[in-house]
Parts: structure tokens; C-alpha cells; sequence
């Protein structure tokens, strides 16, 4: 079965700072890979995704993810952070999985990020 | 855009009682997913359903079971709540055929079993 692993659990910025958020997977056939993210008080929302091609993905908001295979690793970036994108950060896999071959997706515990002002 | 809704945004029952969440969504997706989100765990799937009337267990199914009698529409059923279900309910769906099974979220259920 894949599990994802994110590194760290909560991440405190200044303003203007850059971002990394570390996440791994462990599956070892093809993968789909995803961000979402969760602001306070709303729902879950897709921040970017990768299917295949290019392994720099960008996303929303100035967010960018790299995957590399070798790596078994999806991390997220972002160059300059902004007090607006305090909120909880989830890496999810989706890979074959059930009784009849079914996709499931596989969340990773979550980074709560808060940006000080 | 893709809307998910749930019947309820907090809800408070009481140990014993049998529990009804209601999930629908409006974009014709055929996957439909139940997730339970608590501090320091994550998602977790409980069921997810792949078309109507076809239910798969995920990663936590015990003491919870769902119906899938239309395509829009996904219950999870609390048969028996109990108060280590207090938790954070989301409904997601996506789309079969596109988008590597990209999940659409509605709000969330927060459940407190008394």
C-alpha cells in the first residue's frame, strides 16, 4: 500500500521568506501527485497537481512543486511567502489500489504553515 | 465549478445513536469519497464508491458503513456513534475518466458524539 510522509508538521515564516515543504511516497508503480491546500475556516482545495511531462509543476498563488522519481519526492516551494498563505498544506498520492484495481488517493498528515506578518 | 455540499456543518449526537451524513455533488462525477480529518492524522479514508451502488472499504472502515443508491449522492452511516468518532467528516468526488482523480471537496461535517 503507498503512504506519504511530510516532514514537517508546522512551519512558522516572517513574511517574505522562501518555503519548502518536504514530502515523500513510497509506491513503487506510476503515481499521480498532488498538493491542497486548506485556509482557515474553508474547505480543502487543489493547489497543483502532476500527471507526467515537465517534473516542475506550478500551482496557484505562486506555489511550485518538483517531483523527482529517484527521490520518491513531491516537495512544495514558494520563493516569497505571504502572511495570506497561512494555512494547512497536504501532499497526496494517487495510485492503484481496492479489490477491483480502483484508484485511491493517499493523504499525507498535513503542514500547518503560519506566516507572521 | 465543481460543487460538493454536506448536509450539515456541525452536528452533536449522543453515544448510541445512529448517524446520517449526506453528501452531494452536481459535476456527474462517478467517484465519491469519505474522509475523516483529525489534528496530527490527516485524511483518512473510510469508504470511497466508484458507481452507484458499489461501496470499497478504505483505510478505517470499522463502525461506519455508506449507501451509494444515486450517482450524485454518497450517506455515511454511523450505525452506532461512539464518542472516538468525534471528528472532522469530508465528502470529496472526482472524475473517473480525467484529472488522475483530482478530489473535490465539500465543507466538512464537524461531528461531537456525546
Amino acid at each position: 500500500a503507498q503512504s506519504v510522509s511530510q516532514h514537517n508538521h508546522h512551519v512558522i515564516l516572517s513574511e517574505a521568506a522562501s518555503l519548502e515543504l518536504g514530502c515523500n511516497y513510497s509506491y513503487g508503480g506510476t503515481v499521480n501527485l498532488f498538493w491542497y491546500v486548506q485556509y482557515p475556516g474553508q474547505h480543502l482545495q487543489l493547489l497543483l497537481k502532476y500527471f507526467s511531462g515537465d517534473p516542475l509543476v506550478k500551482g496557484i498563488k505562486g506555489f511550485e512543486a518538483e517531483f523527482i522519481k529517484s527521490k520518491f519526492s513531491f516537495n512544495l516551494r514558494k520563493p516569497s511567502v505571504q502572511w495570506s498563505d497561512t494555512a494547512e498544506y497536504f501532499c497526496a498520492v494517487n495510485a492503484l489500489a481496492g479489490s477491483g484495481g480502483y484508484q485511491k488517493v493517499t493523504f499525507g498528515i498535513g503542514t500547518k504553515l503560519q506566516v507572521i506578518p | 465549478d465543481v460543487k460538493v455540499t454536506q448536509s450539515s456543518r456541525y452536528l452533536v449526537k449522543r453515544t448510541g445513536e445512529k448517524v446520517f451524513l449526506e453528501c452531494v455533488q452536481d459535476m456527474d462525477h462517478e467517484n465519491m469519497f469519505w474522509y475523516r480529518q483529525d489534528p496530527g492524522l490527516g485524511l483518512r479514508l473510510i469508504y470511497f464508491s466508484y458507481d452507484v451502488k458499489m461501496k470499497e472499504k478504505g483505510d478505517i472502515p470499522e463502525g461506519y458503513s455508506v449507501s451509494r443508491e444515486k450517482k450524485e449522492r454518497f450517506s455515511l452511516i454511523l450505525e452506532s456513534a461512539s464518542t472516538n468518532q468525534t471528528s472532522m467528516y469530508l465528502c470529496a468526488s472526482s472524475d473517473l475518466l480525467a484529472g488522475g482523480n483530482e478530489q473535490f471537496f465539500g465543507p466538512g461535517t464537524r461531528l461531537t458524539v456525546l
